[in-house]
């Protein structure tokens, strides 16, 4: 199975803008999960999808959203950009049912605000 | 509130010897336990989890791990490390009373396996 997809790779914003970030989980998982990963504060959980609702939300502002489509592909989106939201963007994708919760990570996408 | 505590930033050893990385946790209910190694410029990668059963699991690339319920630790450990295994090491948990609950990583080990 091909594994976590996610574009771009790389992005490079200014202050201000909006950005929206894509991910393709692996065939057949349902739950789709996104957290940052800064060198200071580490893996922050940003939110879960499973089929298409939000399961649970971490403690970031309301700047930061998601969605899921009807085939477990994810978005997230960034509103007005701040320097701080500079970060290593992880998404992660489970079968997300009873027992199976380990979670398979995408590569990334590294976002640079300027 | 649900937290995992990796006491060490780094850990280093030699090639051949054995290799434990640290971790404890906290959480309410049933504990579900995970360890990720993250190589360079890639994304983590899992390695072993603990949902129930025996205290002692195997994962990926001869790790195993150590559920202790009394010590709510999961150290992560190689009777021979490898420095192929130098990396960065993530212990995480999950609130294993809920499907929608979130998993909680700690701040990461890294693992310097010298020849």
């Amino acid at each position: 199975k091909a594994g976590v997809t996610q574009t771009p790779r790389y992005l490079i914003k200014t202050r201000g803008q909006q950005v929206t970030l894509s991910c393709s989980p692996i065939s057949g998982h349902r739950s789709v999960s996104w957290y940052q990963q800064t060198p200071g504060q580490g893996l922050q959980f940003l939110f879960e999808y499973f089929s298409e609702t939000q399961r649970n939300k971490g403690n970031f502002p309301g700047r930061f959203s998601g969605r899921q489509f009807s085939n477990s592909r994810s978005e997230m989106n960034v509103s007005t950009l701040e320097l701080g939201d500079s970060a290593l963007y992880l998404c992660a994708s489970s079968l997300g049912g009873e027992g199976h919760h380990e979670q398979y990570f995408g590569p990334g996408t590294r976002l640079t605000v300027t | 509130a649900q937290s995992v505590a990796q006491p060490e930033d780094q850990v280093n050893v030699a090639e051949g010897n054995p290799l434990t990385v640290k971790c404890t946790y906290s959480v309410s209910g049933n504990p579900y336990l995970f360890w990720y190694v993250q190589y360079p410029n890639r994304g983590l990668q899992f390695l072993l989890k603990y949902i129930t059963g025996d205290n002692l699991v195997k994962g990926s690339y001869g790790f195993e791990a150590e559920f202790n319920k009394s010590q709510t630790s999961f150290h992560l450990k190689k009777p021979s490390a490898l420095v192929s295994d130098s990396a960065l090491y993530f212990c995480a948990v999950r609130d294993g009373g809920t499907n929608a609950g979130k998993s909680t990583f700690g701040d990461g080990t890294t693992l310097t396996v010298k020849p």
